[in-house]
């Protein structure tokens, strides 16, 4: 299967501050990467969805603005979590479509963000 | 508009015991399924897709599930229950014309020795 990576796989941060989290495929290329949230115990929600070379598409309810998403390449979606609060400590995790008729999504391993 | 459901969040076998988790969905277009594992604090991975070339599908770890539209069922199973299959385990359905995917609200496999 294909392969998606993500970096860090832990971040701990003051409030106030901001993170970084990249989102990889490494042996395709994904012109659609999402990003998900995870809190313990649930399912994944999806925040975004990350378009290269084009602006993300939110889900309704997200903050666009806190949570800033780049797709600069075939291979790299990024997303910043600016001014960081403790209520947004949790699991993000990231997939890529791959080409193909099922479009399956790959996912990274996740970051656990915890907000001190 | 599609969803799934999954129907129950734990389910308990013993080592060696058939795995039955369920998923059944709604979708007024065919659909495409999908079933991921998810260990604890990783990421998802695909065990198998349905893309209706075949209702039985075969997928990683010898898993499988059998696509039923009578009952909108898309069932996940595996013949003989192992230490290493207890995880969570989520039933997912593209969105028609999207690449979004709509996820079930997860199944914990425990599996006792």
């Amino acid at each position: 299967g294909a392969v998606v990576s993500q970096h860090p796989s832990r971040v701990i941060c003051k409030s106030g501050t901001s993170v970084k989290i990249e989102c990889r495929s490494l042996d395709f290329q994904a012109t659609t990467m999402f990003w998900y949230r995870q809190f313990p115990k649930q399912s994944l929600m999806l925040m975004a969805t990350s378009n290269e070379g084009s602006k993300a598409t939110y889900e309704q309810g997200v903050e666009k603005d806190k949570f800033l998403i780049n797709h600069a390449s075939l291979t790299l979606s990024t997303l910043t979590v600016t001014s960081a609060h403790p209520e947004d400590s949790s699991f993000y995790i990231c997939s890529a479509a791959v080409p193909g008729e099922a479009r399956e999504q790959y996912f990274g391993p996740g970051t656990r963000l915890t907000v001190t | 508009a599609q969803s799934v459901t999954q129907l129950g969040s734990h389910v308990s076998v013993s080592e060696g015991a058939l795995v039955l988790l369920r998923c059944n969905y709604s979708s007024s277009v065919p659909p495409y399924l999908f079933w991921y594992v998810q260990y604890p604090n990783q990421g998802l991975q695909l065990l198998l897709k349905y893309t209706s070339a075949a209702t039985l599908v075969k997928g990683i770890n010898g898993f499988e599930a059998e696509f039923k539209k009578s009952e909108t069922s898309f069932h996940l199973t595996k013949p003989s229950a192992h230490m290493s299959d207890a995880a969570e385990y989520f039933c997912a359905v593209r969105v028609h014309n999207t690449d979004k995917l709509i996820f079930g609200t997860g199944t914990r496999l425990q599996v006792f020795p």
